[in-house]
């Protein structure tokens, strides 16, 4: 099972509509998730870090975590065509391995105008 | 503040040649990084540094080797390099510990061929 999984995409909204991006980890002891934005031919960049379960919202973006399931969430509300990006999942592992960042494959997301 | 920094942005290389990534940051992280980006497969981890003087191999080592100079350098070297080696390679780093401000900033990438 690979460490981090996001859904595979591409995903394609209609500008306006609500993104959802979905990331599933397998170590049960990470406490640090964190969503990253890339646009093609750019570097990641960090729009959202989540740490405690529940929800945190930042203007237009929402994550969402369960510890329990081990699942993290990105909603994307009121999506706009600036948006169309990869967005990258990452999980912080636990212990020993705290030092290393996991990334996911990343979700490809169009916004259509 | 420049944040992270990798050199070179472009490089071709030939089937065997060898070369150094070099990245620096000037942030006083602790924890340096390199991944490389291929199509399709996100971002993968190659070596991290947790603090000067240690380093540790991720998801795909082989074939690369690491320095930690100091704390603000983390180099990249391909001592022979393979076709299977072209990609976006970039480095990170980031504070060490948990929670809070444990994020990654990556410098601006590394775009190898081998040709």
């Amino acid at each position: 099972q690979k460490e981090v999984e996001q859904n595979s995409g591409p995903l394609s909204v209609p500008e306006g509509a609500i993104a959802s991006l979905n990331c599933t980890y397998s170590d049960r002891g990470s406490q640090s998730f964190f969503w990253y934005r890339q646009y093609s031919g750019k570097s990641p960049e960090l729009i959202m870090f989540i740490y405690s379960n529940g929800d945190k919202e930042d203007g237009r973006f929402t994550a969402q975590l369960n510890k329990a399931s081990q699942y993290v969430s990105l909603l994307i509300r009121d999506s706009q065509p600036s948006d169309s990006a990869t967005y990258l999942c990452a999980v912080r592992g636990s212990g020993g391995s705290n030092y290393k960042l996991t990334f996911g494959k990343g979700t490809l997301l169009t916004v259509n105008p | 503040n420049a944040g992270v920094t990798q050199t070179p942005k472009f490089q071709v290389l030939k089937t065997g040649q060898s070369m150094t990534l070099q990245c620096a940051q000037d942030m006083n992280h602790n924890s340096m990084y390199w991944y490389r980006q291929d199509p399709g497969m996100g971002l993968r981890l190659i070596y991290y540094s947790a603090s000067e003087g240690t380093t540790d191999k991720g998801e795909v080592p082989n074939g690369y080797n690491v320095s930690r100079l100091n704390k603000r350098e983390f180099s990249l070297r391909l001592e022979s390099a393979a076709p299977s080696q072209t990609s976006v390679y970039f480095c990170a780093s980031s504070r060490t510990g948990r929670g809070v401000n444990t994020e990654a900033f990556f410098g601006q990438g590394t775009r190898l061929t081998v040709v």
